[in-house]
């Protein structure tokens, strides 16, 4: 099945505690990007790789690193969460670029005490 | 700079039609697209519009955009309580990404 997964789905953590969200996809998709979802602020764009070895920042990096060492992994690393990261957190691809239709996960909750 | 903004909520009666809107600042936008957000799921993309399209009729969506205006609406026909997620309106401007909007909550009662 084509999907996008993400994990874990939950996550409780302490501030300052480093953290590391896993995103994968089986589509073979260049393009994936990760999503914070709040209240009010609708979806807003941390990071985004449009190939292998390729990032870029997205509207709200602060905070977070990503990499992509391979074409189906794009994982969100938290080297030290703070409680203003506490979101829904959604990581998508698509075949080539952001204007094809995504491929959202089914999103990690991420509390920060 | 670029922005997409929606109004939160709609509610309507299961039959009756519901009508999202959506205004964006990009005029450059060459695409644009609503997505759906059932609870507890990601986004799925629902129907998009290429930038000199007027309407786009799937089904029983109907997408209509105003260019002059900046303003793209989402026409749901006979909408049923499955329709019940958030909508979320999204532009293509020239650049490597999407602008979502803040999405539009539809509640549907019997």
């Amino acid at each position: 099945e084509a999907q996008v997964t993400q994990n874990p789905r939950y996550l409780i953590t302490v501030t300052g505690k480093k953290l590391t969200v896993t995103c994968s996809q089986n589509m073979n998709h260049e393009y994936m990007s990760w999503y914070r979802q709040d209240p009010g602020l609708g979806l807003r764009q941390i990071y985004y790789s449009m190939n292998v070895e390729v990032t870029d920042k997205g509207d709200v990096p602060e905070g977070y690193k990503v990499s992509r060492k391979e074409k189906r992994n794009f994982p969100l690393i938290l080297e030290s969460p703070s409680p203003n990261q506490t979101s829904l957190y959604f990581c998508a691809s698509s075949p080539q670029d952001p204007g094809d239709e995504q491929y959202f996960g089914p999103g990690t909750r991420l509390t920060v005490t | 700079g670029e922005d997409v903004e929606q109004s939160l909520f709609l509610s309507v009666r299961e039959g009756d039609s519901s009508v999202i809107n959506c205004t964006y600042t990009d005029s450059s936008s060459t695409y644009l697209y609503w997505y759906k957000q059932e609870p507890g799921a990601g986004l799925q993309l629902l129907t998009y519009i290429f930038s000199n399209m007027d309407m786009k009729q799937d089904q029983r969506l109907t997408v209509l955009l105003n260019k002059k205006d900046k303003h793209l609406s989402l026409r749901i026909a006979d909408t049923q309580t499955g329709d019940s997620a958030i909508y979320f309106c999204a532009e293509r401007a020239n650049t490597d990404k999407l602008i979502f909007g803040t999405g539009t909550r539809l509640q549907v009662f019997p």
